[in-house]
């Protein structure tokens, strides 16, 4: 079954500075994969969705890569801020199950420090 | 417009007891999904409705939890019997691509 891994429960970094958070997938390369962000006491807000045929997908100072040979993605802020900080979600759709059924991995939190 | 909400936002039960927790999904979603979470882990799959009918429940634990959505609109995830395992925030969110989430009921099951 696919296994989701964000590779640090905990990320602080200085504001300013490029946070770098990592999902890496054990099984098959799903089509498509997903970047939430959740904040304490709420539910996670959609930031990103990137193909596996995109290489790179970009918002803002958000960027997400895909690497289908690796089994990874990267999610990448510039220029962070204090109000960056959360915890942010990979997520991938199961295909062992129905359209839209999720998994998700545990979350890296991200704490920016002024 | 309004998004997903759900009610209550907080809930105490003791063992033994049975637990509804209701969800708005934002108007005219055609697709439901319910989720739990627990602490530090993320969001686990629970059921999954496509207007009333429910297309996926794979990821009830057990014949404890039943969801409802027999109008298309709100829906309703029951527990019946609360055990101290079932303590988690239950999350539902509406829209296939992405999802987009309600605030989540937190159960604490004493």
């Amino acid at each position: 079954s696919q296994k989701i891994e964000q590779n640090s429960e905990a990320l602080n970094i200085q504001e300013g500075k490029t946070a770098t958070l990592t999902c890496n997938y054990t099984n098959y390369s799903p089509a498509y994969l997903q970047w939430y962000r959740q904040d304490p006491g709420r539910g996670p807000v959609f930031l990103l969705l990137i193909r596996e045929n995109e290489k790179e997908k970009r918002k803002e100072r958000l960027k997400v890569t895909f690497d289908t040979t690796l089994k990874q993605s990267l999610f990448h802020i510039t220029a962070s801020q204090p109000a960056d900080s959360a915890t942010y979600l990979c997520a991938l759709p199961n295909y062992g199950g129905s359209q839209g059924n999720l998994i998700f991995g545990k979350g890296t939190k991200l704490s920016v420090k002024p | 417009g309004a998004g997903v909400s759900q009610s209550p936002r907080y809930k105490v039960a003791k063992r033994g007891q049975d637990v509804a927790l209701r969800c708005d999904p934002i108007s005219g979603h055609v697709s439901l999904f319910w989720y739990q979470q627990a602490l530090g882990q993320g969001p686990e799959f629970l059921t999954y409705f496509q207007n009333e009918a429910q297309l996926d429940k794979s990821g009830l634990p057990s014949d404890r939890f039943f969801a409802e959505r027999p109008e298309g609109s709100v829906s309703t995830l029951k527990i019946q019997r609360t055990q101290q395992e079932d303590s988690a925030v239950y999350l539902c969110a509406s829209s296939l691509l992405p999802q987009y989430f309600g605030p989540g009921t937190r159960l604490l099951v004493l």
